[in-house]
């Protein structure tokens, strides 16, 4: 069971938009650690998506967008590409693990 | 350009020590706020974080696993290096290394690890 909460699938027609949660708790996102997401396509390596709760790395289209909230993060794309349709992982930091690195347990996003 | 490949056997004994090797280049972990992160995925499941090592030789471990971990670096080398003992088959995985500065920004490919007798 992981320390961040995720639900274990969404999907969305093409052109809509779609949402992932990251519940976590106050020892983690409540604690004010920034929460990252990463984008995996089956059979390839993580990539980051949004790092420091908000922000893009260059290369991310902008229909990728991250936001924090008390002791949640989330995710929402928007305009749903075929190529969208990957594993989504948020990850941050939990003070109680030792400020060890934890992960979600994952979203697989389908696009209908 | 940032790149990380990870090395090591792609088969090791249950009870038996894997050592895996970070090879890096494009950056240097003796530059303030870097670090080195060890992340697996056994197949079919999620990420696990494993450890990391930071510029200042700081290290953090994954608690559930801490008590078999050890990463250490060598910074003349680019080299990070990762040690997990007392294999057991549900340590079978991939396991990535990833270069660890705004979130886990660039990753390397993985390389496969079996735990069979």
């Amino acid at each position: 069971q992981s320390v961040l909460t995720q639900p274990p699938s969404v999907s969305g027609a093409p052109g809509q938009r779609v949402t992932i949660s990251c519940t976590g708790s106050s020892s983690n996102i409540g604690a004010g650690y920034d929460v990252h997401w990463y984008q995996q396509v089956p059979g390839t390596a993580p990539k980051l998506l949004i790092y420091g709760n908000s922000n893009r790395p260059s290369g991310v289209p902008d229909r990728f967008s991250g936001s924090k909230y008390g002791t949640s993060a989330s995710l929402a794309i928007t305009g749903l590409r075929a190529e969208d349709e990957a594993d989504y992982y948020c990850q941050s930091y939990d003070s109680s693990l030792s400020d060890s690195g934890v992960f979600g347990g994952g979203t697989k996003l389908t696009v209908l | 350009q940032i790149t990380l490949k990870e090395s090591g056997p792609t088969l090791v004994k249950p009870t038996q020590t894997l050592t895996l090797t970070c090879t890096f280049s494009g950056f240097s972990l003796s530059n303030s706020g870097v670090g080195v992160g060890w992340i697996r995925q056994p197949p079919g499941k999620a990420l696990e974080w494993l450890a990391l090592i930071y510029w200042d030789d700081d290290k953090r471990y994954s608690p559930f696993l801490k008590s078999r971990l050890t990463v250490t670096k060598d910074t003349s080398k680019n080299q990070v290096v990762l040690t997990m003992t007392n294999m057991d088959p549900v340590d079978t995985a991939t396991y990535y290394c990833a270069h660890r500065r705004m979130g886990l920004d660039v990753w390397g490919k993985g390389t496969t690890v079996t735990v069979s007798s």
